[in-house]
């Protein structure tokens, strides 16, 4: 049974569509996040969520909205997609914050997105 | 900010070899480092954290260390594996405590 996982795995759209890439954890964990990894295989964090509240926002566009539905999901909106949005996104979870004593991060397998 | 550079970002190997990658950050004040794998296509699988308060951990053939006051981190691999072959990347805990700064990675290539 897989820990967290998101669909889809591939998203090729056009530039101006808007789209969605889902990401659910069967770990029972508090904190979800986003993360994005661009072309040069640099990994970056965009949102962070705990108990379903925004925690961290760093400094994506407005064009990029999550939402929690519940604990166990965080889905990833993406308005208006530029070309610059083509990456690998990844969910991931954690039972608490990084700043925990042994938290480690679980990710899922990724959405790589394509913008053409 | 928190910068996190690893060291070499590219590695061959034959196998059998130990091998010892190296991570530094720049800001001291981290909750703690962990170091994850990257196989292509796939996400990231933990390998090893270790605490602010630890100096290293250990896991079958894997071993981290941890030297805080000079920022930097080491995860040694004994007795390499063509399965070994994977992307390593380290991480430490931001400011915030919310989220992990990662370094670029270190591409690893062990040949039979």
């Amino acid at each position: 049974d897989t820990a967290v996982s998101q669909t889809p795995k591939y998203l090729v759209t056009q530039m101006g569509n808007d789209k969605s890439i889902k990401c659910e954890q069967n770990l029972g964990h508090d904190t979800m996040y986003w993360y994005k990894q661009d072309s040069k295989k640099f990994l970056k964090i965009m949102f962070s969520y705990n108990n379903k509240e925004l925690i961290i926002n760093e400094t994506v566009p407005n064009r990029f909205s999550p939402k929690s539905p519940d604990k166990a999901h965080l889905n990833l909106h993406i308005n208006s997609l530029e070309l610059g949005d083509s990456a690998v996104y990844f969910c991931a979870s954690s039972q608490d914050p990084p700043m925990g004593t042994n938290e480690k991060l679980f990710f899922g397998s990724g959405t790589q997105l394509s913008v053409l | 900010k928190q910068e996190v550079t690893q060291i070499p970002a590219a590695l061959s190997v034959p196998e059998g070899e130990n091998l010892v990658l190296n991570c530094s950050f720049t800001d001291s004040a981290i909750y703690n480092l962990q170091w994850f794998r990257q196989d292509p296509g796939k996400g990231l699988t933990s390998l090893l954290l270790i605490q602010s308060s630890q100096r290293e951990q250990t896991s079958g053939r894997l071993n981290a260390s941890l030297d805080k006051s000079s920022g930097r981190s080491t995860l040694y691999i004994a007795a390499s594996q063509p399965g070994d072959s994977a992307t390593y990347l380290c991480a430490v805990s931001s400011n915030s405590g919310y989220a992990l700064n990662f370094g670029k990675g270190t591409s690893l290539l062990v040949t039979p």
